[in-house]
């Protein structure tokens, strides 16, 4: 069975302080691996899409890295705009529109 | 302009009763897909759909019917509810680009069942 795990589940930083979040999974046949922010009440927003091991991307503040077992996700010198949800997801299978398997988030706070 | 929308943005009910969610997006999308957040926020799929065809149907119970009349629009009916289908749901919508695939998501639906 396909799964996804995130690390730590809460974290609370202070504005300028670097820090990452882990997605951990296990799936056959990996076509991706995709990271999200969810804000309260509102729907997850797409940040990035990783397919293969090495494959690194960057968004402003944040970049995204990818291995055979786990993703990170660095931020860089963090702004209080920043605190959200990360959602982790991992899409499987041998067809577009194949199943996406969520993890359960990790919750940032960042303290001005 | 909004990408991915939903009706009702809030829905209370009570058990038994059949209702229907509303999702429509306007980015000429072939994939649309419904998913369930629960309590504790995890995000289950429920169901793809592409160019009106059921790719995918996960263990739901049927008393979920989603229902495509065309590629702009993907309706979750849920018949007989229960208590524990109180929930968040969301629409979302994709495609390809070279960049890789992109979801996009709806601002959600608050269900709650009494």
């Amino acid at each position: 069975e396909d799964q996804v795990t995130q690390s730590p589940e809460a974290l609370r930083l202070q504005e300028g302080e670097s820090s990452s979040l882990n997605c951990s999974y296990t799936v056959s046949g990996l076509r991706g691996l995709f990271w999200y922010r969810q804000d309260p009440g509102k729907g997850p927003e797409f940040l990035f899409t990783l397919y293969s091991a090495g494959e690194e991307k960057e968004k402003e503040r944040l970049k995204a890295t990818l291995t055979k077992k786990e993703s990170f996700l660095h931020i860089t010198a963090p702004k209080p705009e920043d605190s959200a949800t990360y959602l982790c997801a991992v899409q499987a299978g041998d067809n577009y529109g194949q199943n996406f398997v969520f993890g359960p988030g990790t919750r940032l706070s960042v303290l001005p | 302009d909004t990408a991915v929308s939903q009706t009702p943005k809030y829905l209370v009910t009570q058990m038994g009763n059949d209702k229907s969610i509303k999702c429509e997006q306007n980015l000429g999308h072939d994939t649309m897909y419904w998913y369930k957040q629960d309590s504790k926020k995890f995000l289950k799929i429920m169901f793809s759909y592409n160019n009106k065809e059921l790719i995918i149907n996960e263990t739901v119970p049927n008393r979920f019917s989603p229902k495509s009349p065309d590629k702009a629009h993907l309706n979750l009916h849920i018949n007989s509810l229960e208590l524990g289908d109180s929930a968040v749901y969301f629409c979302a919508s994709s495609h390809i680009n070279p960049s890789g695939e992109t979801q996009y998501f709806g601002p959600g639906t608050r269900l709650l069942v009494l």
